[in-house]
């Protein structure tokens, strides 16, 4: 079985410095991963992928990750944040053998960004 | 405009009283899925469709019911609802079934069942 966990329930970084969410997951084989954000009052929307090719992952809105095998880990980083980055962030994982329930959710972190 | 859409978006109900969340999407996606998402607990999956005519349960199916009776069309129906099925839900469709694939998510019903 799968899991993800996510370190922090809550970040609170300032504008303009950066930004780090912390995802570690277990899973048999190779899975894929996923970062999702949520906006206030809206749906998810996907940031980032990984589906081991490249292990530093390039996402929308100038944000990253990097699959670290041997960590077990999927860190989200930004270098500089925005106040447009304040949401909630989910750390999502797919297992390579799965019987259609495609995706285990981590528990979710609260971006907050102060000016 | 791609999209996965969802109706209605806020729901409040009594207990028992019998009611349907329809989401549809406009993309020929093959897999469909409901998810309900609770504080702390991020999303889990409730069931999900592979294709037509076929559903099975995800992780939280008790009290739930589907049904693909269309590609486009996956409701999810409560047929007595209670207060612990009170909380925010969302379907998601993806091209295929696969591991790498990308999901779409709808934006979401707010249901509170007093």
């Amino acid at each position: 079985a799968q899991s993800v966990t996510q370190l922090d329930s809550h970040v609170s970084v300032s504008e303009g410095t950066p930004v780090l969410l912390r995802c570690n997951y277990s899973s048999s084989y190779s899975p894929s991963l996923f970062w999702y954000v949520q906006h206030p009052n809206k749906g998810l929307q996907l940031l980032l992928k990984y589906t081991s090719a490249a292990t530093l992952v390039k996402g929308i809105n100038g944000f990253e990750a990097e699959f670290k095998k041997s960590e077990t880990s999927f860190h989200l980083t930004k270098p500089s944040a925005h106040m447009s980055d304040a949401a909630e962030y989910f750390c999502v994982v797919s297992p390579f053998l799965n019987a259609g329930n495609m995706l285990t959710f981590g528990g979710g972190t609260r971006l907050m960004v102060k000016p | 405009e791609a999209q996965v859409t969802q109706n209605p978006r806020y729901l409040i109900t009594v207990t028992g009283k019998k009611l349907t969340v329809t989401c549809s999407q406009n993309m020929n996606h093959e897999y469909m899925s409901w998810y309900r998402q609770d504080p702390g607990l991020g999303l889990r999956q409730i069931y999900y469709s592979m294709n037509v005519e076929v559903t099975d349960k995800g992780d939280v199916p008790e009290g739930y019911k589907v049904s693909r009776k269309e590609k486009r069309n996956f409701p999810l129906i409560l047929e007595s609802p209670s207060p612990n099925q009170t909380s925010l839900y969302f379907c998601a469709s993806s091209l295929y079934p696969q591991q790498s694939e990308t999901q779409y998510f709808g934006p979401g019903t707010r249901l509170l069942v007093l």
